[in-house]
């Protein structure tokens, strides 16, 4: 069974501190997602990692990929309070277009 | 941009009503899914389709079923509904190999 672990699951960081989010999986798997999501709101893509050792940045988040080690991160640089949202990690499920999530890591920057 | 439109924000039902909740995308994506979203739970699968009149069970069926009569319509019904199964649900779709792109949601509440 594919189990897809983020951790940690909640995060109370500092404006301009620096931090990072993991997300492990339990099986093969090429491909990861990172999502956002806002309060009340749906999901935003935010990364596609297809392969290893793939990093991509946008801003203050940069996301990197260790298929051998079923790794993923989500690095956050000097956080600013506009990141504060829930994040998720998501893996494709081999042979299928099923997606399997985290659990999510809620992400609170403090002003 | 691709666009996933859920028909309703919000819906308020009585238990054992029969619920339809819709869901349409604009861009002749093949694969479609529904996910519902409880807090502590994450995103859980419940029904997917890769193809017209195709659907496959997901994690958790039990007590909907769903409809793909046209490429762009994935429909999720609740045969009865029940108050467990008031929640935030989410649609996506995704062409072969991509990511989802997520409606906004529909929160149900069942009293």
């Amino acid at each position: 069974e594919l189990k897809v672990e983020q951790n940690p699951l909640f995060l109370s960081m500092q404006e301009g501190k620096n931090y990072t989010i993991y997300c492990n999986y339990s099986t093969t798997s090429d491909r990861l997602y990172w999502y956002r999501q806002d309060p009340g709101k749906s999901l935003e893509s935010l990364f596609v990692l297809l392969s290893n050792g793939a990093v991509k940045q946008e801003g203050r988040l940069m996301a990197s990929l260790d298929t051998k080690a079923r790794l993923s991160t989500l690095h956050i640089t000097a956080a600013v309070h506009d990141l504060s949202a829930t994040y998720f990690c998501a893996v494709v499920h081999s042979g299928t277009y099923k997606y399997i999530f985290g659990t999510g890591t809620r992400l609170k920057v403090l002003a | 941009d691709v666009k996933v439109t859920q028909s309703s924000r919000y819906l308020v039902k009585r238990t054992g009503e029969k619920v339809f909740l819709e869901c349409v995308q604009d861009m002749d994506h093949e694969n479609m899914f529904w996910y519902r979203q409880d807090p502590g739970l994450g995103l859980r699968l419940i029904y997917f389709s890769y193809d017209v009149k195709m659907k496959e069970k997901g994690d958790i069926p039990e007590g909907y079923s769903v409809s793909r009569e046209k490429k762009e319509r994935f429909s999720l019904i609740l045969e009865s509904a029940s108050t467990n199964q008031t929640s935030m649900y989410l649609c996506a779709s995704s062409p072969d190999n991509y990511g989802y792109t997520f409606g906004s949601g529909t929160r149900l509440t069942v009293v």
